[in-house]
């Protein structure tokens, strides 16, 4: 299993400019859930899921979009960028009542 | 609501040294617990958990134990190695994950 995969590893941005991080799982989990991670605040939920065609909101999630069309995949689009999305954000899943496992993360700077 | 507090960092400490790193948390009922350890340029790693009360989780010579009466899931270790550097978070669990801040450590030889 090559458990959770995010791409790209590393990305800038311009103010305005819209983009779509990937993530996928190939462990049939149902929960999968995307965080951003800023320095001093730990992790925070933007979104999540409870599996394919369900998607809810977590504690931050304006400026950002999620679909859940299939179990393995569950995007997170940015539809304008601003610097304040400058962060490094995670995919993680696991199964109704398990361990998360985590993605290795994608850098994202916005200029 | 739900929430976690954790031992604000940087910690440093010297190879062989004993860590504590402080957790108490806020939850509705009983939440599972547990610990993630973030080491440099990865994503979070699974270090230990704990799923009841007096329960104690450990992993790679790192424990920490339920205290339900204290609401707390201290993580600590005998003696630390330069390979256990690392960012540790304590997240409990009830539903959704909460994650604390995350307390940088550094081990020097």
């Amino acid at each position: 299993n090559a458990g959770v995969t995010q791409t790209p590893k590393f990305q800038v941005l311009k103010t305005g400019q819209s983009m779509t991080l990937q993530c996928a799982q190939d462990m049939n989990h149902e929960y999968m859930s995307w965080y951003r991670q800023d320095p001093g605040m730990g992790l925070r939920l933007i979104h999540y899921s409870v599996g394919a065609g369900i998607t809810d909101q977590g504690e931050v999630p304006n400026g950002y979009n999620v679909s859940r069309s299939t179990t393995e995949d569950f995007p997170l689009r940015l539809l304008s960028a601003a610097p304040s999305q400058t962060s490094v954000y995670f995919c993680a899943s696991k199964r109704e009542t398990d361990t998360q496992y985590f993605g290795p993360g994608t850098r994202l700077t916005v200029l | 609501g739900n929430s976690v507090t954790q031992m604000e960092g940087p910690v440093t400490l010297s190879e062989e040294a004993f860590l504590t790193i402080n957790c108490t948390y806020t939850a509705t009922g009983y939440p599972s617990l547990f610990w993630y350890v973030q080491y440099p340029g990865e994503g979070l790693q699974l270090l230990l958990k704990a799923t009841k009360a007096d329960d104690k989780g450990s992993n790679k010579g790192f424990e920490a134990t339920y205290r339900k009466e204290t609401t707390s899931f201290h993580l600590e270790k005998g003696s630390v190695q330069v390979s256990d550097s690392a960012v540790y978070f304590c997240a409990p669990k009830r539903g959704q994950f909460y994650f604390g801040t995350g307390t940088s450590l550094t081990v020097i030889p």
